[in-house]
């Protein structure tokens, strides 16, 4: 168990620059997760697959935000024409989706600074 | 919407004391409920999980849910300044199990 891998671990960027980030998930997870984080704030639900499957993305998701899973293994999360406010840690959670029991194991997360 | 709300704190306890973390959900159907610490600059991890009424003991951890009341807690014992973190509540109900989480509380624990 190799644990939940992000990269890049940081990321400065222009406004108006697209952005992408990965995410490897523990191997035998199923479900895959993307959260946004800002500073006094908790996780935010961005978007989440099953499998390959992308089954819910956040009302407050802008149209700039893409993901992909493909294959059913690592992520990427893309950010089109970044904007300030979409400065903030991207983290990503793999779990083995057990009902009730979901259970979420994070990544150290994309720290995203847009200048 | 789904709401899950902590008090930011800082809760300040001394060591060796009784840390009471408290948490409120507003969707009356979730099921699941968590409790995650966050070091400073770190990625959370999972501490408890907790489904049915009651208490749940886990080491120095005991989380507590009350449906009715809609409220859960976690209590740590014999507090250590290692303890200090950032503590989120997180709840999710059927169907997408999704994990919402609050705020977060933050936990100082002074030697």
């Amino acid at each position: 168990d190799t644990g939940v891998s992000q990269d890049p671990r940081h990321k400065i960027t222009k406004r108006g620059q697209n952005v992408t980030f990965r995410c490897d998930p523990i191997s035998e997870h199923n479900r895959l997760y993307w959260y946004r984080q800002t500073l006094g704030q908790g996780p935010e639900f961005l978007t989440y697959f099953q499998n390959e499957a992308q089954l819910e993305k956040s009302r407050l998701l802008s149209d700039r935000f893409s993901a992909e899973r493909p294959k059913g293994s690592f992520s990427t999360l893309e950010i089109q024409r970044t904007e300030q406010g979409d400065s903030a840690m991207y983290l990503c959670a793999s779990s083995p989706h057990e009902g009730l029991n979901e259970k979420l194991f994070f990544g150290s997360g994309t720290q995203l600074s847009v200048l | 919407q789904k709401e899950v709300e902590q008090n930011s704190g800082p809760l300040s306890v001394p060591e060796g004391a009784i840390a009471s973390l408290n948490c409120t959900y507003s969707d009356r159907v979730s099921q699941s409920f968590f409790w995650y610490r966050q070091y400073s600059g770190k990625s959370p991890e999972l501490i408890m999980s907790i489904y049915s009424n009651g208490d749940k003991e886990d080491g120095r951890f005991t989380a507590q849910l009350n449906k009715a009341s809609q409220y859960v807690s976690l209590l740590i014992r014999d507090s250590q300044p290692s303890d200090s973190a950032t503590y989120l509540c997180a709840s999710s109900s059927g169907g997408s199990y999704i994990p919402t989480f609050g705020r977060g509380t933050s936990l100082i624990v002074h030697p």
